[in-house]
């Protein structure tokens, strides 16, 4: 089963807005990562955020964690056409016998109208 | 320095038929993980290796499906007797350390087409 789920599904704005998408997941984790994916082929990793920390940076993304309402956000600002892709959230569980693989969620879609 | 490499790129092949998959890990990269994608189910976790072991083969939908890796590098995933619902693209990740404590980089993925 699905350890993420995103919202919205699918997202549509213009160039130059910003972008928000949001997970949540179901169990504690080590840590949880987001990746963009074009045109259904490899997962571009974009930004890993470990349980113990709150929010992260990373040029035009930002990534904010929070593990008391089990939920993770990515915003991207000043969207760009380039920017168009799907992007899901991974999650590694916390607990003893995990073997670290990441656990997806179902993906956001995001178009960005030039 | 290079990705993760997956050969071949793309293939179709009969109903019945065996296929193998290949995955060029990043060099040095200790853990790797092979992934599926398919409309229906989404991605979802297949197998993982730390070095040449792979210490649980649960996530592997059904024992047609096997894999191996040697010398703590290349990976290859065996489908036998290849049934429709294997279509999807199949994806090859691989990271540093062990146990999903770091990043994990994809390969451009396999996509398979049973006809």
């Amino acid at each position: 089963s699905q350890q993420g789920e995103e919202d919205p599904q699918a997202l549509s704005i213009q160039e130059g807005e910003n972008a928000t998408m949001n997970c949540s997941y179901k169990t504690s984790i080590n840590n949880l990562q987001w990746y963009r994916q074009n045109s259904g082929r490899g997962l571009v990793h974009l930004i890993l955020i470990r349980s113990n920390e709150r929010e992260k940076h990373s040029g035009r993304l930002r990534v904010t964690l929070d593990t008391s309402k089990k939920s993770s956000s990515l915003l991207i600002t000043a969207s760009r056409a380039a920017d168009t892709a799907s992007y899901f959230c991974a999650s590694t569980l916390n607990y003893g016998g995990s073997q670290g693989n990441l656990i997806f969620g179902k993906g956001t879609k995001l178009s960005v109208k030039p | 320095g290079a990705g993760v490499s997956q050969s071949p790129s793309n293939k179709v092949t009969e109903k019945g038929k065996d296929v193998e998959l290949r995955c060029d890990p990043i060099s040095g990269h200790t853990a790797l993980y092979w992934y599926r994608q398919s409309l229906g189910q989404g991605l979802e976790f297949l197998i993982y290796f730390q070095g040449n072991s792979a210490p649980d083969k649960s996530g592997l939908p059904s024992d047609r499906f096997s894999a191996e890796r040697t010398g703590g590098s290349v990976s290859t995933l065996t489908i036998q007797r290849t049934q429709q619902e294997d279509s999807a693209v199949y994806l090859c990740a691989s990271s540093l350390g062990p146990s999903g404590v770091g990043t994990q980089y994809f390969g451009p993925g396999t996509r398979l087409t049973v006809l």
